[in-house]
């Protein structure tokens, strides 16, 4: 098993720009979510998904927009992307929505937006 | 309002002693605390699930307190090694209806040899 992955590992966009970020998982878990990490900050939740069609907003949605058409993806799309976007992204997921459950986090992403 | 502290100062002690973070949290009730590990530059690694009913939980040199009473977790490290050197977060697991945890920031953690 890969776990999960996620591409691109580093980009640099200017202001304004699109784009997305990729996050994949094989080991068919339920919930999948993605969190931005800023120093002094911890992680905090973009998005997430209980299951393929279901999406939800976390913490800091504003800038970003998911879907999940599958069980397997979950990408993440800057619309237009600002400085404040300027972090280390992560993409995680865990067998079902329980709490109680382990998240099990891809590499990272890490933007930097001029 | 809403708050989970996890010591930002670096922590630096000798290989072989035990260590010891901190995580203290307010004006939440979590049914569940995890830890992570994240080294640099790389995802967390989850190490310890504690429920809120359990006082204590061990895993190898591993262990986690929950004191639903003071809102505190603590995580030790016994006979503490350099390979044991990382960022140590903490996550509460909360049924608000958002299905998702809450991070602390996190602690370093450095081993000297």
């Amino acid at each position: 098993n890969a776990g999960v992955t996620q591409t691109p590992k580093f980009q640099v966009l200017k202001t304004g720009q699109s784009m997305t970020l990729q996050c994949a998982q094989d080991m068919n878990h339920e919930y999948m979510s993605w969190y931005r990490q800023d120093p002094g900050m911890g992680l905090r939740l973009i998005h997430y998904s209980v299951g393929a069609g279901i999406t939800d907003q976390g913490e800091v949605p504003n800038g970003y927009n998911v879907s999940r058409s599958t069980t397997e993806d979950f990408p993440l799309r800057l619309l237009s992307a600002a400085p404040s976007q300027t972090s280390v992204y992560f993409c995680a997921s865990s067998y079902s929505f329980a709490l109680s459950d382990e998240q099990f986090f891809g590499p990272g992403t890490r933007l930097t937006v001029l | 309002s809403q708050k989970i502290e996890q010591n930002s100062e670096a922590l630096n002690i000798q290989e072989g002693k035990t260590a010891t973070l901190t995580c203290n949290y307010t004006n939440y009730s979590p049914a569940y605390l995890q830890w992570y590990r994240q080294d640099p530059g790389r995802g967390p690694v989850f190490l310890l699930l504690i429920r809120e009913n359990e006082k204590e939980k061990r895993k190898e040199r591993l262990k986690v307190t929950f004191d639903t009473t003071l809102k505190q977790s603590l995580f030790h490290i016994t006979a503490s090694q350099p390979a044991d050197s990382a960022t140590y977060l903490c996550a509460l697991g909360v049924d608000t209806g958002r299905r998702a945890l809450t991070f602390g920031s996190g602690t370093r953690l450095q081993v000297q040899p």
